[in-house]
């Protein structure tokens, strides 16, 4: 079982819903991700947590918001999303160290209508 | 510079048999390579993971080999199995950057019994 959870597993929204993903571990790592994946495509890294801050935004739009309240938790906030938005989303954790090792969820997969 | 180019897309082995997948990256940077593993409807799993200074590393059914000098590197799965059938992508990363990875395309293998 993974320990990174995320919920919720499915989310429907239209264009002009408000929602938020979330994403939690108990593994006492400081680095968290939001990743993007397409079907049959490769994790696109969206944002980096590192100490809570958030360090890396990969050019993301920002009708996508994330927050990292606590180390152990991070949201992604949606606003506005459209169609070619619909995607799994993956959170991710690691230590912040040398190895780099990702642990990540099962993703949740937003469909925007 | 940042692109890790992954083949065969795809890969067709008979059940014991061995599947091979390869990868190859030009920033010379890269400091850590892992291979994740995805079954359908679940977040990448790390398999296995190497660094630039050792050529070869073996963990089960699955080896690494690595050739600095050529900026390649291979995921080798001895004995496949049809639980072996998922999609495998090759990454690297750059610590200096963030612990940001950047994958391979996949490889989506199909075990046959």
């Amino acid at each position: 079982d993974t320990e990174v959870t995320q919920t919720p597993k499915h989310l429907v929204m239209g264009m002009t819903n408000k929602k938020s993903l979330k994403c939690e571990q108990h593994m006492g790592h400081r680095a968290m991700y939001w990743y993007k994946q397409k079907a049959k495509k490769p994790p696109e890294l969206m944002f980096v947590y590192s100490y809570e801050k958030l360090s890396i935004n990969e050019s993301v739009p920002s009708r996508f918001s994330p927050e990292c309240p606590n180390s152990s938790l991070l949201n992604l906030h949606l606003h506005a999303l459209q169609p070619e938005d619909s995607a799994l989303y993956l959170c991710a954790s690691s230590q912040l160290s040398n190895t780099g090792e990702l642990f990540f969820g099962e993703g949740s997969r937003l469909t925007v209508l | 510079q940042q692109q890790v180019k992954q083949s065969p897309q795809s890969l067709i082995v008979q059940k014991g048999g061995i599947s091979i997948i390869n990868c190859a990256y030009e920033n010379t940077a890269f400091d850590y390579f892992p291979w994740y593993q995805q079954f359908p409807g679940k977040g990448p799993a790390l398999l296995i993971a190497i660094r630039p200074d050792v050529s070869e590393k073996k963990e089960g059914r699955f080896t690494i080999s690595f050739n600095k000098s050529a900026k390649q590197f291979s995921l080798h799965i001895m004995d496949s199995q049809p639980g072996d059938s998922a999609t495998y992508f090759c990454a690297a990363r750059i610590k200096a950057a963030g612990n940001k990875l950047t994958f391979g395309g996949g490889t989506r293998v199909l075990v046959k019994p």
